[in-house]
């Protein structure tokens, strides 16, 4: 069965500082991940994927991902963070028909000034 | 494009009573999720449909939850009767699907309903 791991329930960084989110994930066959950000009363907003290609995705707000196969993971990294990206952030990976997609239970990211 | 659109944005109600969440995806979006978030459980998928049939509802609580989709832009979430425990944001999802398609089938969010069940 599909499924997907956030290792870390809370994420603090300093601003400036370079983040990172984990994200492991287990699949049959080949992996197509995603990156969701959710800022406070808001719905979760799409912030990028992994279809095949490049091991490293950009997506919004100057985030990116670095896909690795042998270790099954798809970490999110933004090399220099804001007080504005602290939010809670979901790995998710396809799993199915129609399109179902397997989250991980977020990662709360807080930026400090 | 409007985006995922949901209403109403809140809802309180009494427990016994019968709660109709809607939901409006994506034009030309054919996949449709409802989702549940809590504290507690994170998020919960409880039911998605493609081209209008239900494909997996093993995420609906109990036989007090019902979800329709009459036609492609248009679906319903319907608690009856509701229980303080039913309170959560609840979302609703949209995305493309094709079997057999290339398209990496993200999904985009509605703002939720936020139920409060007194």
């Amino acid at each position: 069965a599909q499924s997907v791991a956030q290792p870390e329930d809370q994420v603090n960084v300093a601003e400036g500082n370079p983040l990172t989110v984990k994200c492991t994930y287990s699949v049959s066959g080949n992996p197509y991940l995603f990156w969701y950000v959710q800022y406070p009363n808001r719905g979760l907003q799409f912030l990028l994927k992994y279809i095949t290609g490049d091991n490293l995705v950009k997506g919004s707000y100057g985030f990116e991902a670095e896909f690795n196969k042998s270790q099954t993971s798809f970490h999110l990294k933004k090399p220099s963070a804001l007080v504005s990206d602290s939010a809670l952030y979901f790995c998710a990976v396809r799993s199915g028909r129609g399109g179902k997609l397997i989250f991980g239970q977020g990662t709360e990211l807080s930026v400090k000034p | 494009d409007a985006g995922v659109i949901q209403s109403p944005r809140h809802e309180v109600t009494e427990m016994g009573q019968e709660v109709t969440l809607r939901c409006k995806p994506i034009s030309g979006h054919n996949s449709l999720f409802w989702y549940r978030q809590t504290m507690m459980r994170g998020l919960e998928l409880l039911i998605y449909f493609n081209n209008n049939v239900p494909i997996d509802d093993s995420g609906m609580p109990e036989d007090r939850f019902s979800a329709k989709m009459p036609n492609a832009s248009f679906s319903t979430l319907k608690i009856q009767p509701s229980e303080p425990r039913d309170s959560a944001v609840y979302f609703c999802a949209s995305s493309f699907y094709s079997l057999g398609g290339s398209q990496s089938y993200e999904q985009y969010f509605g703002p939720g309903t936020r139920l409060t069940v007194t």
